[in-house]
């Protein structure tokens, strides 16, 4: 079945300028995530859904960055005012049911912010 | 704080040799460690999640165990499509938020 995906798969754009990026998760899975990858950094999470509610937003590393879900479908991560510290691989997982289960990673967006 | 620390940073191996990555961890109520395999330019790919300490899981030339501080990805007789960043993960608490180490970037020469 299809994986989960991502776009735009780069994205380049102005200092100040906003950007939404797009996860859309493997259908079914009721759990989804952003995590942030600096160049040869691990990743950072940012925010996790359940559903269309988000329990934990502790990883959102300013008020520039806001996300949001429709149902159990597809998520937007909007970064407002872009930085060039912004620039990063956003990558989104899903997963089903349990928390201990394996989250699915889709190939993220890389952005860059000149 | 929660923290996850990955060596050696790097290694290169021959075709063959076998050798282990390490994962050493400092997390209270841990529930869980979780092993990918990262291509460049790619997202991770799951490999295995271990659960408590003494769980073992095998998957072709890969093997990882888990202990109450660490855990090791063994690979014996690696070969050039091993060659990958492999990165370690652990959660805990309700959200499934996961906490990566920085990886271990592994070439395997033929």
């Amino acid at each position: 079945g299809a994986g989960v995906s991502q776009s735009p798969s780069n994205k380049v754009t102005e200092k100040g300028k906003d950007v939404e990026l797009r996860c859309d998760p493997i259908s079914g899975h009721t759990a989804l995530y952003w995590y942030r990858q600096r160049l040869g950094q691990g990743l950072e999470f940012l925010i996790y859904f359940q559903g269309n509610s988000a329990p934990d937003k502790s990883g959102l590393p300013s008020d520039r960055f806001s996300a949001e879900r429709t149902g159990e479908s597809v998520s937007t991560l909007t970064i407002q005012r872009t930085q060039q510290e912004d620039s990063a691989v956003y990558l989104c997982a899903s997963s089903s049911g349990s928390v201990a289960n394996e989250q699915f990673f889709g190939p993220g967006t890389r952005l860059t912010v000149l | 704080e929660d923290q996850v620390t990955q060596s050696p940073e790097a290694l290169r191996l021959q075709e063959g040799e076998s050798s282990s990555l390490n994962c050493s961890y400092t997390v209270s109520g841990l529930r869980g460690l979780f092993w990918y395999r990262q291509d460049p330019g790619k997202g991770p790919e799951f490999l295995f999640t271990l659960y408590s300490a003494g769980e073992e899981k095998e998957k072709e030339r890969l093997k990882a165990t888990l202990t109450k501080k660490e855990s090791f990805l063994h690979i014996t007789a690696p070969k050039p499509e091993d060659s990958a960043t492999y990165l370690c993960a652990v959660f805990r608490g309700n959200t499934g938020k996961l906490i990566f180490g920085q990886g271990t970037t592994l070439q395997v020469k033929p």
